[in-house]
C-alpha cells in the first residue's frame, strides 16, 4: 500500500532561517506526491506536487520539494522562514487503487519564532 | 473562481438531530469530497464523488449520508450522530482527467462539528 512518514510532530525554526520539513514515501509504481499546508482551523491549501522527472519542484509562497528517488524521500524547503510560515504541514501520496485517493501523513508542525 | 466554499462554518447539534454540511465549487471540477479531521490528525477520506456518482466510500457509518444533486453541489446528511463524530468535516474538489493521476485537490474552509 501506498504510505508517507513524516518523522517529526514538530519543527522549529528562527525566522530568516532555511527551513526543512521531512516525508519519506514507499509506493508500488511511480510516486505521486503533493504537499499541502493548513493554518488554524482553515482548511487543506496545496502547495505544491512531484511531476515525473522534475527532481526540485517549486511552488506556493517561496516552498519548494526536493524528491530523492534512492532515499525514497521528498522534503519540503524554503530557503528564508517566515513567522507567517508557521502550520500544520502534510505530505500526501496519491493511493496505488485509485487516482481519486490520496494517503496522507500524519503532518508536521512548524513553528517560526520571531 | 478557485474557490471551495462550504456552511456552516461551526455546527452544534444533538444526538438526535438531523442537519446538513453543504459544499459548493465553480471551477469546473467533477470530483467532490468529503473528509473528516480530528484536531493534530490528517484528514480521512469519506467519500467520493466523480461525475455525480458516488465512486468511493470508505466504509462510514449510514448515520453520515452523502448528496451530490449537481456538478457543483456537495451535501452530507447527519443524522443521530454521536459525541465522537465531532471533528473538522472538509470537502474538497478536483478535476477528473482519465489516467492523470498528478490533479491536486481544492479543499474548502472546513465545517466544525459538536455533537452533544
Amino acid at each position: 500500500a501506498q504510505s508517507v512518514a513524516q518523522p517529526e510532530d514538530q519543527v522549529n525554526v528562527a525566522e530568516g532561517n532555511p527551513l526543512t520539513v521531512k516525508c519519506t514515501y514507499s509506493v508500488s509504481g511511480n510516486p505521486y506526491l503533493f504537499w499541502y499546508v493548513q493554518y488554524p482551523n482553515r482548511g487543506l491549501q496545496f502547495l505544491l506536487k512531484y511531476i515525473t522527472g522534475d527532481n526540485l519542484v517549486k511552488g506556493s509562497y517561496g516552498f519548494e520539494a526536493e524528491f530523492n528517488k534512492s532515499q525514497t524521500s521528498f522534503h519540503l524547503k524554503k530557503p528564508s522562514a517566515l513567522v507567517s510560515d508557521s502550520a500544520l504541514y502534510f505530505c500526501a501520496v496519491r493511493d496505488i487503487t485509485g487516482f481519486q485517493k490520496l494517503v496522507f501523513g500524519t503532518g508536521t508542525r512548524l513553528l517560526v519564532s520571531p | 473562481d478557485t474557490e471551495v466554499t462550504q456552511t456552516p462554518k461551526h455546527l452544534v447539534m444533538g444526538m438526535t438531530n438531523k442537519k446538513s454540511l453543504k459544499c459548493e465549487q465553480h471551477m469546473g471540477h467533477r470530483a467532490m469530497y468529503w473528509y473528516k479531521q480530528k484536531a493534530k490528525k490528517p484528514p480521512e477520506l469519506m467519500f467520493v464523488y466523480s461525475y455525480e456518482k458516488l465512486s468511493i466510500n470508505e466504509s462510514v457509518p449510514s448515520r453520515f449520508s452523502p448528496e451530490c444533486p449537481n456538478s457543483s453541489l456537495l451535501n452530507l446528511h447527519l443524522h443521530a450522530l454521536q459525541p465522537e463524530d465531532s471533528a473538522l468535516y472538509l470537502c474538497a474538489s478536483s478535476q477528473v482527467l482519465a489516467g492523470d493521476p498528478y490533479n491536486e485537490q481544492f479543499f474548502g474552509p472546513g465545517t466544525r462539528l459538536t455533537v452533544l
